[in-house]
């Protein structure tokens, strides 16, 4: 059972707009640490997709947005596209700078 | 390029030990941190730990302390992961990650190795 809660899928049409949600406690991401996002494609090593909530790594399509408030945080992901299925997974941290990560969310592009 | 390589598969017995490489290359391995994730089948991440390549200090996750030993070596811009005592559940690709500060923020793992699948089994 992760800390961080994800649900464990979401599908969607090509085209449409999809968010993953991430919550999370006031011991981990309502303690004002950071929530980072990563996809992890097939076969795969994860991939750094958010940081620090809301921004995108270089080479990061912009159809990809992450935000916070309170405990939980988001992923959205709009323009949906067949190269988008895949888990993602968010990540923050407790108070004693363990990492946490959710349980993972399988995105379906119907 | 900034990559992280990995060292190959092993196949262990419970109760034996793995040690697993991770060789950086393209930035200034000083500067960053490396965390261990693993995976097992079917499962999501966990995180294992953390170890800083500059000095030295590690954070491990509690249910591993007195199992895991992380360290560097600088010389090489390499890290190691060492799991002793292994049993079945301890099946899993285990990937090593630089953790990258911005700012003020939290870490992040910006890049990852290739992963590194471990079989216990008898």
């Amino acid at each position: 059972q992760s800390v961080l809660t994800q649900p464990p899928s979401v599908s969607g049409a090509p085209g449409q707009r999809v968010t993953i949600s991430c919550t999370g406690s006031s011991s981990n991401i309502g303690a004002g640490y950071d929530v980072h996002w990563y996809q992890q494609l097939p076969g795969t090593a994860p991939k750094l997709l958010i940081y620090g909530n809301s921004n995108r790594p270089s080479g990061v399509p912009d159809r990809f947005s992450g935000s916070k408030s309170g405990t939980s945080a988001s992923l959205a992901i709009s323009g949906l596209q067949a190269e988008d299925e895949a888990d993602y997974y968010c990540q923050s941290y407790d108070s004693s700078l363990s990492a946490l990560f959710g349980g993972g969310t399988k995105l379906t592009v119907l | 390029q900034v990559q992280l390589v990995q060292s190959g598969a092993e196949v262990k017995k419970p109760g034996a030990s793995v040690k697993v490489s991770c060789k950086a290359s393209g930035y200034t391995f000083t500067s960053y941190g490396i965390s261990w994730v693993r995976q097992a089948p079917g499962q999501g991440l966990e995180w294992m730990g953390w170890i800083s390549a500059y000095n030295g200090n590690t954070n491990y996750a509690q249910k591993l302390q007195g199992r895991v030993t992380m360290t560097t070596d600088t010389s090489t811009s390499t890290a190691y992961m060492e799991l002793r005592s292994l049993r079945s559940d301890d099946t899993a690709v285990y990937y090593c990650a630089r953790e990258a500060y911005y700012g003020s923020g939290s870490p992040s793992m910006d890049v990852w190795g290739q992963g590194t699948t471990v079989t216990v089994s008898s």
